[in-house]
């Protein structure tokens, strides 16, 4: 079955940039959604077709998706974009979801 | 507003069944297709099932097939989950989530899920 592949945890102090990345197999044939998860809540997605943002997400999230590798970033990471992380793609009528990254801002 | 509200959850024992419902408001719910994720207890995020929006195709996890039955009624603007046979590994807080299938003459893709529940918990002891 497909798998998307996260690294565990990111770190990155406020006002810098986070990059988070998902891997898989030709991954930049799928378009592939991010979404937020903050702790207690449900998850929300803001990144969408690889490159799009929803109505409401802040401009400082960006998508980029080529080869095998999908990326997450957040120019100007503020303290409340602390969360994990999920990318998630398509595959053979499956939804597929990576282990998620923990956003540390510190 | 737009929204979606789970319900039904609680606790069962191992081999139990339980039913889950997800009832949306503030959007024309028999335009989008539908699926539900859970999330274990510490845990990511894992897709348990997608019904189109006609309930035409419906998918399930490998984890889940033959166990759970997706369905939903677009009168009612619900969808419901039945799971049946549940184990432990089956507690999680399980979330309905919206998606849009869309296709153009080459291809059909997902827009995304961009309206998820509050969940609700189900404990399988």
């Amino acid at each position: 079955s497909y798998e998307l592949t996260q690294s565990s945890s990111v770190s990155v102090s406020p006002g810098q940039t986070a990059s988070i990345t998902c891997s898989g197999y030709k991954l930049g044939d799928k378009y592939v959604c991010w979404f937020q998860q903050k702790a207690g809540q449900s998850p929300v997605m803001v990144i969408y077709e690889d490159v799009k943002r929803p109505s409401g997400i802040p401009e400082r999230f960006s998508g980029s998706n080529s080869g095998n590798t999908a990326t997450l970033t957040i120019s100007g990471t503020q303290p409340m974009d602390e969360a994990d992380y999920f990318c998630q793609a398509w595959d053979s009528g499956s939804a597929v979801f990576g282990r998620g990254t923990k956003l540390t801002v510190l | 507003e737009v929204q979606l509200v789970e319900s039904g959850g609680g606790s069962v024992y191992v081999g139990g069944s339980r039913r889950l419902s997800c009832v949306a408001s503030g959007f024309t719910f028999s335009d989008y297709e539908m699926n539900w994720v859970r999330q274990a207890p510490g845990k990511g995020l894992e897709w348990v099932s997608y019904i189109s929006r006609r309930a035409t195709d419906v998918f399930y996890a490998d984890s889940v097939k033959g166990r759970f039955t997706i369905s939903r009624d677009n009168a009612q603007n619900s969808l419901s989950l039945q799971m049946n046979s549940l184990t432990a590994e089956d507690t999680a807080v399980y979330y309905c989530a919206r998606d849009r299938l869309y296709c153009t003459t080459t291809s059909c893709n997902f827009e995304g899920m961009d309206v998820w529940g509050q969940g609700t918990t189900v404990t399988v002891s």
